[in-house]
């Protein structure tokens, strides 16, 4: 069974660009979470879509969007970049409604110059 | 807003030994999460608690969670070299907000 999908791996953009990151779940899963990882901040939650559905978001401005496709693949968007979100983007799906044993991909790492 | 603090934030101890990292939640939270990350790497779902008392355990890890001392604790067993990483717990509140710990990067000695 293959494993979450993260694409692209590495991106480099520029402040005031806009980037599209996505996420393929693992076949069934039908949950998505996306988390960005920052030495300053550390982990934090960004979203949480189950069959198209935001179910839940973090405390992002509304620069940060998602949403999620009825193949359960999703992508977070991030308008107006900022030096400060240059992190390492990741994503986990799990099966359910709920944050059980979630399956993470490799993440993408964003560079905002 | 729910508040995760781990600590040790660093943990180096020798093979063999026996720690445990220790996970305080401020508010009440209906689920409890642990995680691993090796550098580099992406995270690694270990454990999922959902109720008071609940115990889980893998390998040298146990997981068990306290509602009440709003504590969870991460128990490792005769430590080895391959569970050098770094550790985050996560809580999750009725309003389903999550929120991470900061860490605690364990670093087995041989």
């Amino acid at each position: 069974k293959a494993g979450v999908t993260q694409t692209p791996r590495y991106l480099i953009k520029t402040r005031g660009q806009q980037v599209t990151l996505s996420c393929s779940p693992i076949s069934g899963h039908r949950s998505v979470s996306w988390y960005q990882q920052t030495p300053g901040q550390g982990l934090q939650f960004l979203f949480e879509y189950f069959s198209e559905t935001q179910r839940n978001k973090g405390n992002f401005p509304g620069r940060f969007s998602g949403r999620q496709f009825s193949n359960s693949r999703s992508e977070m968007n991030v308008s107006t970049l900022e030096l400060g979100d240059s992190a390492l983007y990741l994503c986990a799906s799990s099966w359910g409604s709920g944050r059980e044993t979630q399956y993470f991909g490799p993440g993408t790492r964003l560079l905002v110059l | 807003e729910l508040k995760v603090e781990q600590n040790p934030l660093f943990l180096s101890m020798q093979e063999g030994k026996n720690y445990t990292i220790y996970c305080n939640y401020s508010t009440t939270s209906d689920r409890l999460y642990w995680y691993r990350q090796d550098p580099g790497k992406s995270l690694e779902s270990l454990f999922v608690l959902l109720s008071n008392g609940a115990v889980k355990q893998e390998g040298r890890l146990m997981a068990s969670l306290d509602t009440k001392a709003r504590l969870s604790t991460l128990h490792i067993t005769a430590a080895v070299h391959d569970l050098s990483a770094t550790y985050f717990c996560a809580a999750e509140n009725t309003g389903n907000q999550f929120y991470f710990g900061t860490g605690t990067s364990l670093t087995v000695i041989p």
